[in-house]
């Protein structure tokens, strides 16, 4: 079956700092996708990958950036960090395109 | 642009009783239609999904969905609920180029004992 492990679960920061997310898909897979549910809201999806390449892009703020290694573990990057931006961040992976997304436990960002 | 629709904010039922969480839709094409649950503080876990073929699908922990076209909607069932499914439910579409998934607002399920 597969899995997600992201880290860290949780990180603290301050307004205007920088954040790395980190996903590890278990087994690799080819297709990651990232989404941010703020308090009290659904999921909202931010960017994904296919074999390292963007696929496809949400509502991802141009502070964030994110990108697929050749380990296919991908990695979401984040300046210049608002109050806003404090919300649950998910990693989902898919065997195919044509399954269910299987998301990680999340990491629980709150910026101060 | 696919899109559903949860229309409850929260649904409460007795424990034992039958459980139905709405889901309705706005599509074109042929989407992909998902349910997912998620406990408190932690990530989404797949319950059931509809592709194609028979419109009611069975999930895991006794759930069930029916795909309803001409109701436009996908509602999860589950014909005795337990004290341990009180928890938040999302209704999610895939989008048929990218293959994001789109979700609804959720539901807040509590059954009581």
């Amino acid at each position: 079956a597969a899995g997600v492990i992201q880290s860290p679960r949780h990180l603290i920061k301050e307004k205007r700092e920088t954040a790395t997310l980190k996903c590890y898909p278990i087994p690799r897979h080819d297709t990651v996708y990232w989404y941010q549910q703020g308090p009290g809201q659904d999921p909202q999806f931010l960017i994904s990958f296919y074999e390292k390449m963007q696929s496809d892009k949400g509502s991802i703020p141009d502070r964030f950036s994110a990108q697929q290694f050749s380990d296919y573990h991908s990695e979401l990057n984040m300046s210049s960090l608002e109050l806003g931006d404090s919300a649950l961040y998910f990693c989902a992976v898919s065997p195919d395109n044509y399954n269910e997304q299987f998301f990680g436990p999340g990491t629980r960002l709150t910026v101060l | 642009a696919q899109s559903v629709a949860q229309p409850e904010d929260q649904v409460n039922v007795a424990e034992g009783n039958p459980l139905t969480v709405k889901c309705t839709y706005s599509v074109s094409g042929n989407p992909y239609f998902f349910w997912y649950v998620q406990y408190p503080n932690r990530g989404l876990q797949f319950l059931l999904k509809y592709i194609t073929g028979d419109n009611l699908v069975k999930g895991s922990y006794g759930f069930e969905a029916e795909f309803n076209k001409s109701q436009t909607s996908f509602h999860l069932k589950k014909p005795s609920a337990l004290v341990s499914d009180s928890a938040l439910y999302f209704c999610a579409v895939r989008d048929d180029r990218g293959y994001k998934l789109s979700f609804g607002a959720g539901t807040t399920v509590t059954v009581r004992a």
